[in-house]
């Protein structure tokens, strides 16, 4: 079965960094991505990771673990914007995404 | 400028009415994809196509139905909407094989009365 776990919420201070986890369990592994959904609009691409080891993109870096079968984002320097939900998804054999719960972060003043 | 355009933003609309959400996609991708998404919960597939003639059910039942006739175009349609549909509903699209990700629309979102 495909089973996709991150923290629901984490609330973060503005300047501070962040992770947030993702473990997962899929049939297959064809590369794992991360999305920002801000609060009533759509997922907007973040990161992808398909090899072990980090990505990093701007104040964004995700770390990637196949044989641990995780992942983390790591967010730096938060800012208020960056409050949001964060969507791991897993490309399984099927060549589709399953998508985590997504885990809320709130970053406070 | 969108690559992915959903049609409307906003609906409200009696029970029992029928009615049809629009997707189109610019990119030429193979792959589309709706999901149904209650306020701060998960994204919920509830169908896909691998290309024109091509329909499948996803996780979610759903009393909804899809078609594709044309490459760019995905409309998803209720026969009779119900409160219980009252949701936002996001389309996606994709290259085979998926190298890429995802492309979302910016949804619609529907509440019945």
């Amino acid at each position: 079965g495909q089973n996709i776990d991150q923290p629901t919420e984490m609330t973060a201070t503005e300047g501070a960094i962040v992770q947030i986890n993702c473990t997962y369990q899929t049939s297959g592994f064809n590369g794992l991505f991360w999305y920002q959904q801000h609060a009533g609009e759509a997922p907007t691409f973040l990161s992808y990771n398909v090899l072990d080891g980090l990505e990093e993109k701007g104040r964004f870096s995700s770390f990637l673990s196949r044989s641990k079968g995780y992942s983390y984002l790591l967010l730096k320097e938060l800012q208020m914007k960056d409050s949001a939900s964060y969507l791991c998804a897993v490309n399984n054999a099927g060549n589709m995404l399953t998508f985590g719960g997504g885990t809320r972060l709130m970053v406070k003043p | 400028e969108a690559d992915i355009y959903q049609t409307p933003r906003y609906l409200v609309i009696g029970t029992g009415k029928k009615i049809t959400l629009e997707c189109s996609q610019t990119m030429g991708h193979d792959k589309m994809y709706w999901y149904q998404q209650d306020p701060g919960m998960e994204l919920h597939l509830i169908h896909y196509s691998y290309g024109v003639n091509s329909t499948e059910k996803g996780d979610l039942s759903s009393e909804s139905t899809v078609s594709r006739i044309r490459t760019e175009h995905f409309p998803l349609t209720l026969e009779s909407a119900r409160p219980s549909h009252t949701s936002q509903y996001l389309c996606a699209s994709s290259d085979f094989p998926v190298e890429y990700g995802y492309t979302f629309g910016s949804g619609t979102r529907l509440t019945v009365v």
